[in-house]
């Protein structure tokens, strides 16, 4: 059962616009979400993350939103640049017991075009 | 100056033989991980370790057996390999366990034959 989906499997977009990600969640105990990208042969590289306490993190052309009712999260990337072609996971964990984990979403391949 | 890095990245073998992959983090981390990649590309965690003591033990077989000597590494040791064991395995390290974003190694790409 799948509890972090990223029901798109892939996204193109024009260099210099925005990119939107989303990501859904089952999971209500769920309260940290981080977003992760990745090129071929590498491993993941952390992005960006945000506290259920927030529904807003931004750094620099990076922000994810988090909708706590909706149990939705999404990562704008803008401008978008060839440089972010990638495959991009959405994460969550939740912080009840004593150690949290990471569960993964299948991941976004986003293509930027020059 | 690699700060997780996981050998071979590449390790092709036989069904039956047993197999090591070795992990190490200079961060100064408290937590390490591995995880794996299946052919659907999801990545799911297997073990944690904290301050070289088991916390995560997901539902592995037990012929997969983790082995942290001290902090800064975490090897995996996989006994009679089976042809669902090809996949990629992520080392990952984090400041603690709670809430602490994870940096991961560049995989090693296990198939067997």
């Amino acid at each position: 059962d799948q509890q972090v989906k990223q029901n798109s499997p892939s996204l193109s977009v024009q260099e210099g616009r925005i990119s939107i990600l989303n990501c859904d969640y089952t999971n209500s105990m769920f309260d940290y979400f981080l977003w992760y990208k990745k090129y071929p042969a590498e491993g993941p590289t952390f992005l960006i993350s945000i506290s259920s306490i927030k529904d807003k993190n931004e750094d620099g052309r990076f922000t994810v939103f988090l909708n706590k009712s909706a149990k939705h999260l999404s990562l704008h990337i803008v401008p978008s640049q060839p440089g972010d072609s990638a495959v991009y996971f959405c994460a969550a964990s939740e912080t009840s017991g004593a150690n949290s984990k990471l569960t993964f979403g299948k991941g976004i391949t986003l293509s930027v075009r020059p | 100056d690699t700060a997780v890095s996981q050998t071979p990245k590449y390790l092709v073998t036989q069904m039956g033989n047993d197999k090591s992959i070795k992990c190490e983090q200079n961060l100064g981390h408290d937590t390490m991980y591995w995880y794996k990649q299946d052919s659907k590309k999801f990545l799911k965690i297997m073990f944690s370790y904290n301050n070289k003591e088991l916390i995560i033990n997901e539902t592995v077989p037990n012929r997969f057996s983790p082995k942290s000597p001290d902090k800064a590494h975490l090897n995996l040791h996989i006994n009679s390999l089976e042809l669902g064991d090809s996949a990629v395995y992520f080392c990952a390290s984090s400041q603690d366990t709670i809430n602490q974003p994870q940096h991961f190694g560049d995989g090693t790409r296990l198939s067997i034959l």
